[in-house]
């Protein structure tokens, strides 16, 4: 168990919908990342947050958003969802500067 | 750009020992990291090179030549469990954000 809880585990829905991926950090954790996986692809960055603020984008679609929250849990939004979007939705959360991150176990996302 | 190129994958069979590579072409990075991910599981930190040189953490071991644009994993004793995807990445200064490589599948056979 790394620390970092990520909800739902699962979901489907239909294309043009909007989903809210939800990512609660490591105890202690102010960075947080949201990484995408295609099936049988790499990790794609998509945004990063430290401490509130956005730190570092990635190659994320207009269509996509994220936050995060005082308390340090993080959300990323997916709207006008297509088929191109099913994926896994990794968060991960770090100590500044380790190099090393802890990830959750993820978010499959499927759109039908 | 930043680009992490690994080979796709990597075949061999327990015992024995086996070197997965990983060249860049990205500057002004603390370290490089490696990760384990098992089908349909997290990605796992392995080990992280900040300095050149050899990093050994039980049966694996990472090395780095930032000179070279180069790094590699190494695997020793390889037992069936490490049947799984390695990826190499680079944490950035300024934003820490960490850029995967194209990762390496490796299939360990009895």
């Amino acid at each position: 168990d790394s620390g970092v809880t990520q909800t739902p585990k699962h979901l489907i829905t239909a294309t043009g919908q909007r989903v809210t991926l939800r990512c609660s950090p490591r105890s202690g954790d102010l960075s947080v990342y949201w990484y995408q996986q295609s099936l049988d692809q790499g990790l794609q960055f998509l945004i990063q947050y430290y401490n509130g603020e956005e730190r570092a984008k990635g190659n994320i679609l207009e269509r996509f958003s994220a936050q995060q929250f005082p308390d340090l849990h993080s959300e990323l939004n997916l709207s006008s969802l297509e088929l191109g979007d099913s994926a896994l939705y990794f968060c991960a959360s770090s100590v500044e500067e380790s190099g090393e991150l802890f990830f959750g176990e993820g978010s499959r996302l499927t759109v039908l | 750009g930043q680009s992490l190129e690994q080979p796709s994958e990597v075949t061999a069979v327990e015992g024995a020992i086996v070197q997965i590579n990983c060249t860049y072409q990205t500057s002004g990075f603390y370290g490089l990291s490696w990760y384990q991910q098992h089908d349909g599981g997290a990605p796992t930190f392995l080990s992280y090179n900040a300095l050149d040189g050899l990093e050994e953490t039980g049966r694996f071991s990472s090395f780095l030549s930032r000179s070279d644009s180069y790094g590699y994993l190494l695997l020793q004793e390889l037992q069936m469990k490490d049947s799984a995807s390695y990826f190499c990445a680079v944490s950035h200064y300024n934003t820490d954000k960490l850029i995967f490589g194209t990762g390496t599948r490796l299939q360990v056979f009895p």
